[in-house]
């Protein structure tokens, strides 16, 4: 339950204020992955790391800027943020690119955010 | 672009009744099909997955199907139990290569004891 650690747990915050979300991940993993999940949607993949360069950015509105420093950390910084970006935020981290054995994803405990 | 649907969304059974989830995708690229568990106020965790080389998979009371000729895949429980209860993602990977995942909207199980 340890592998993949997320803070902060929940966050409030006004449309104006900037914030930043922070998972890491102690398994030794080198992909690293941010979801949205609100009541109604399913899990929305919203940035993909590989060796903490950005391979995937699905489409997520540029108030929404991923940080990768290094394959154990990653970062998501809010700004602007609207009503409708509440929801749990989840970091999640696999060993490598696609492989017999490393597609696995762990995921984090997640960040409750609600946008006032 | 790439899809998943997953059904129902909520299944209610007996305690030791059978549950089964299914799920369609779209990407016929798709080689990898993971199922999560996600219990109220707790993460996503992976309880099985089958890959496109083999046609069904077990672990004790949870089994996994997959049909790559129709794309559909499904998740058997037997023996149901109320920790069973809990809501239910299916996955398809994104491709062939790569490591994204996309997810149905989930089922949320629930077994009366």
């Amino acid at each position: 339950e340890t592998g993949v650690t997320q803070t902060p747990r929940h966050l409030v915050m006004g449309m104006t204020n900037k914030k930043s979300l922070k998972c890491e991940q102690h398994l030794g993993h080198n992909a690293m992955y941010w979801y949205k999940q609100s009541a109604k949607k399913p899990l929305e993949l919203m940035f993909v790391y590989n060796f903490k360069e950005q391979t995937e950015n699905n489409s997520v509105p540029s108030r929404f800027s991923p940080e990768c420093p290094n394959s154990s950390h990653l970062f998501l910084h809010l700004h602007t943020l609207q009503p409708e970006d509440s929801a749990l935020y989840l970091c999640a981290s696999s060993p490598a690119t696609s492989g017999s054995s490393t597609d696995t994803q762990y995921f984090g405990p997640g960040t409750r955010l609600t946008v006032l | 672009g790439e899809n998943v649907e997953q059904h129902p969304s909520t299944l209610s059974v007996q305690e030791g009744d059978s549950a089964v989830i299914k799920c369609t995708y779209s990407d016929s690229a798709s080689n990898y099909f993971p199922w999560y568990k996600q219990e109220l106020g707790k993460r996503p965790q992976l309880i099985i997955d089958i890959r496109s080389n083999v046609g069904e998979k077990k672990d004790q009371r949870i089994a996994v199907t997959l049909n790559k000729t129709a794309k559909h895949f499904s998740l058997h429980i037997t023996e149901t139990q109320p920790e069973d209860s809990a809501v239910y993602f299916c996955a398809a990977r994104k491709g062939q290569a790569g490591t994204a995942l996309i997810f149905g909207k989930g089922t949320t199980l629930s077994v009366s004891s």
